[in-house]
């Protein structure tokens, strides 16, 4: 059974700063790894996704996450916060090689962004 | 285009009562989600639908829920004999789902209060 990590229940950062939410995940094989967000009393939102290939995935809204397979993360970064970047993040994992399509994902962390 | 969509928006029963959630998914996506979103529990997995296939029911938590998948398309998650406990936002996903693995794509959900 796969399960997905993140340790965080909050990251506080200032607006202008990096910021950096993390993940780790376990799963049978290799991974496909998904970064969603969601803003209060709306849905997720997909951000980015690390199929194969280049380990630093670039998504939406100026994130990247990196893809460390010796470490099993997928941390989401961005090299300057912006306030309105303040929601909660979910990482989400599935095994490539299996027919099992559903994503397992993680607990969540809430970005606050202070201006 | 049209994202996924879901109704009601919120639905207010009382323990015992019987609950119908819609979802329609985007146009063309051959597979269909039905994810559960719940203080404490994050987001769980439910029943995945692709296309003809016989649907991946082994994330529903008791024999009170089903899903119906209509015509490729509408799908219905139904909650029998509500309980307390089914208290959360159920959240419909759709992806396209064929060769290179796609993201999948969220409604805004249905927040479930039972009372």
């Amino acid at each position: 059974a796969q399960s997905v990590a993140q340790p965080e229940d909050q990251v506080n950062v200032a607006e202008g700063n990096p910021l950096t939410v993390k993940c780790t995940y376990s799963v049978s094989g290799n991974p496909y790894l998904f970064w969603y967000v969601q803003y209060p009393n709306r849905g997720l939102q997909f951000l980015l996704k690390y199929i194969t290939g280049d380990n630093l995935v670039k998504g939406s809204y100026g994130f990247e996450a990196e893809f460390n397979k010796s470490q099993t993360s997928f941390h989401l970064k961005k090299p300057s916060a912006l306030v309105s970047d303040s929601a909660l993040y979910f990482c989400a994992v599935r095994p490539m090689d299996t027919g099992r399509r559903a994503l397992t994902f993680g607990s969540g962390t809430r970005l606050q962004v202070q201006p | 285009g049209a994202g996924v969509s879901q109704s009601p928006s919120n639905k207010v029963t009382e323990k015992g009562k019987d609950v119908e959630l819609r979802c329609d998914p985007i146009s063309g996506h051959t597979a269909l989600y039905w994810y559960r979103q719940s203080l404490g529990q994050g987001l769980e997995f439910l029943i995945y639908f692709q296309g003809n296939s016989a649907p991946d029911k082994s994330g529903l938590p008791s024999d009170r829920f089903s899903a119906e998948r209509t015509g490729g398309s509408v799908s219905t998650l139904t909650i029998q004999r509500t309980q307390q406990e089914d208290s959360a936002v159920y959240l419909c996903a759709s992806s396209w789902d064929r060769g290179k693995y796609n993201e999948q794509f969220f409604g805004p959900g249905t927040r479930l209060t039972v009372l």
